[in-house]
């Protein structure tokens, strides 16, 4: 079974472009989450999707969107980059509402550097 | 408002020692109580987790955890550390009700000496 993936790897940009993160999660899961692993900061919740609805977001200014698809992957979108918007981006999916208690399982992040 | 405190940065014990990462959390309920483990330019692994009954949580690896509601811990321990188990541990709560989502303590770096 393949696990969550996350596309690209790494990606550069300079500061006021936009920025754009994918990510697929295990078949048969219908929530996604994103995170934001800065340096020396931890995981920061970002946003929570589930059945194509947004059920949760973290305390990021409104630059930090996202939707989820029809089969369930994910984007997120990070408008007016600012160099500290540099950090691992990651993603995670469980099987959704019904299972609250699930672990979540992770890809192996986004690591978006801006310039 | 949940979270969660991981009081160490650091962890330095020697191979075949046993070892403990603490973790205490903050919930206005009752906790789902997680324990993830990151590799270097890796996403993170699951170890374990409690969500109810006994207070002994065996997982992945020979890791085990200890769910103490009096202290509110969830301290996670091994009876003998390898060299391989060097890595970044995270603990992370989440509480019960709701769209609540999970909350990670800011990490406990684990450094196992041959």
């Amino acid at each position: 079974e393949a696990g969550v993936t996350q596309s690209p790897t790494h990606l550069i940009k300079t500061r006021g472009q936009q920025a754009t993160l994918r990510c697929s999660p295990i078949s048969g899961h219908t929530s996604v989450y994103w995170y934001q692993q800065a340096l020396g900061l931890g995981l920061q919740f970002l946003l929570w999707y589930d059945e194509g609805e947004e059920r949760n977001r973290g305390n990021f200014p409104p630059r930090f969107s996202g939707r989820q698809f029809p089969n369930y992957s994910s984007e997120l979108n990070v408008n007016a980059l600012e160099l500290e918007d540099s950090a691992l981006y990651l993603c995670a999916s469980s099987p959704g509402l019904a299972v609250p208690y699930n672990e979540q399982f992770f890809g192996p992040g986004t690591r978006l550097t801006v310039l | 408002a949940q979270s969660v405190a991981q009081p160490e940065d650091q962890v330095n014990v020697a191979e075949g020692n046993p070892l403990t990462v603490k973790c205490t959390y903050s919930v206005s309920g009752n906790p789902y109580l997680f324990w993830y483990v990151q590799y270097p330019n890796r996403g993170l692994q699951f170890l374990l987790k409690y969500i109810t009954g006994d207070n002994l949580v065996k997982g992945s690896y020979g890791f085990e955890a200890e769910f103490n509601k009096s202290q509110t811990s969830f301290h996670l321990k091994k009876p003998s550390a390898l060299v391989s188990d060097s890595a970044l541990y995270f603990c992370a709560v989440r509480d019960r009700v709701g769209y609540s989502t999970l909350t990670f303590g800011k990490g406990t770096m684990l450094l196992v000496s041959p």
